[in-house]
């Protein structure tokens, strides 16, 4: 039950599109369709970006958006604001039935 | 509105033991899976544990295994984690989270979290 990989950090300027990777194994983000991105803030707790690789919650902008190939998903989020400025984090349903989360990635708007 | 209340946390030495309760509010509780995810200081998110909405399926990260017990009581729709043996490493915020309808796998709804420190 390792953590996925991601970035430590990604950065951008307003109005930028950036990416965030997440990478795991066959054993979890390569064979279901199962990762979901969070969203903290400091001091917050998390909210929920997106599921099932590419769905959005009612009420989360469509400038988020995800994605997935092989052992690699990603979230990008388009049209960066202020806001967006966050530690975001990947999750994944595994072969165990557990679930894993990714490392990490904290995301500054420049 | 979707509430999630936690409860139970504190100071408590290595070796020692503390339970976790989950006031759960504004849903139809046994129609959800449920999880306890932890956060340690300044760290990232970890899933500890799972529930399945009639309590028959539970599951757990590795480094809990044994120690801490997932149990949830439909009739008073609270979710609770007995923690046992604890060690330094379960200094953490826990959070109560509640799973999504059906076939989707996620995280939607997060209570405020408690604070679980362990330390002599």
């Amino acid at each position: 039950q390792s953590a996925l990989t991601q970035p430590a950090s990604v950065s951008g300027s307003p109005g930028q599109s950036i990416t965030i990777s997440c990478t795991g194994t066959s054993s979890d983000v390569g064979d279901y369709n199962y990762v979901s991105w969070y969203q903290q803030h400091p001091g917050k707790a998390p909210k929920l970006m997106i599921y099932d690789v590419s769905n959005r919650p009612s009420g989360v902008s469509n400038r988020f958006s995800g994605s997935k190939s092989g052992n690699t998903a990603s979230l990008t989020i388009s049209g960066l604001q202020a806001e967006d400025e966050a530690d975001y984090y990947c999750n994944s349903y595994t072969s165990s039935r557990t679930r894993v989360f990714g490392t990490g990635t904290k995301v500054t708007v420049l | 509105e979707v509430q999630l209340v936690e409860s139970g946390g504190g100071l408590v030495q290595p070796g020692g033991s503390l339970r976790l309760s989950c006031a759960a509010s504004g849903f139809t509780f046994d129609n959800y899976w449920m999880n306890w995810v932890r956060q340690a200081p300044g760290k990232g998110l970890e899933w500890v544990a799972n529930i399945k909405e009639d309590g028959s399926e539970k599951y757990y990260v590795d480094s809990v295994k044994g120690r801490f017990t997932i149990s949830r009581d439909n009739a008073e729709n609270s979710l609770y984690l007995q923690m046992n043996s604890l060690t330094v490493e379960d200094t953490a915020v826990y959070y109560c989270v509640r799973g999504l309808w059906g076939r989707s796998v996620g995280f939607e709804y997060w209570g405020q979290g408690t604070l679980v420190t362990v330390s002599s």
